[in-house]
């Protein structure tokens, strides 16, 4: 079946630290993959997304490439703010509008 | 557009009470998802409706949870009776069915049955 696996949290970063967060996927197929963005209190919005391999998602200074090779969609980011605290959820979808996420992983940005 | 909406933000009801959430879709959006989230089980995929029809509820937990989409712009998910472990957020999502399925979020319902 597909199946994204993420990274366990909390990751815990001082501003401005390099962020990355891990995701691997199991699809049949050749899935479309997202990142998506959870701020407290809010509803989930679409952070970045990549339709196929080689393809690099970014927004917001985020980046993610897809490696159909290593079954990989690693989220990263080169300097954090603190305002970038959030849970991050990496998706994939495999034809049908239905989307699979991950388990999500909280991030956390001290000053 | 307004985005996806979801009434009531906030619902704290009574064990055995019925608690209906409310979805308002992006106007144009032929797909909605339920979702449900909690710390321990994560974000879980209730139900999916495609132009009204639903689609698959294999992730609906028990009888005592329907949803219903009467039109393109209302869907409801009913829970009856409630119960404490029902206390989640519960989240409408809608998409288009043209080009890639970028689901839009609202900003969920905070059920706490007590």
């Amino acid at each position: 079946g597909n199946s994204v696996t993420q990274m366990e949290g909390p990751v815990t970063l001082s501003e401005e630290a390099f962020l990355t967060i891990n995701c691997t996927y199991t699809a049949t197929g050749y899935p479309s993959l997202f990142w998506y963005v959870q701020y407290p209190g809010e509803g989930l919005q679409l952070l970045l997304k990549a339709t196929k391999a080689d393809d690099k998602g970014s927004n917001k200074g985020f980046e993610a490439t897809y490696r159909k090779e290593t079954t990989s969609f690693h989220l990263e980011k080169g300097s954090v703010q603190v305002s970038d605290s959030a849970v991050y959820f990496c998706a994939l979808n495999t034809g049908f509008q239905k989307l699979v996420f991950g388990t999500g992983t909280r991030l956390l940005v001290s000053p | 557009d307004a985005g996806v909406i979801q009434s009531p933000r906030h619902e704290v009801t009574e064990m055995g009470q019925e608690v209906t959430l409310r979805c308002k879709p992006i106007s144009g959006h032929d797909y909605l998802f339920w979702y449900r989230q909690t710390m321990m089980r994560g974000l879980e995929l209730l139900i999916y409706f495609n132009n009204n029809v639903p689609i698959d509820d294999s992730g609906m937990p028990e009888d005592r949870f329907s949803a219903k989409m009467p039109n393109a712009s209302f869907s409801t998910l009913k829970i009856q009776p409630s119960e404490p472990r029902d206390s989640a957020v519960y989240f409408c999502a809608s998409s288009k069915s043209t080009g890639l399925p970028e689901a839009f979020f609202g900003q969920g319902t905070r059920l706490t049955v007590v």
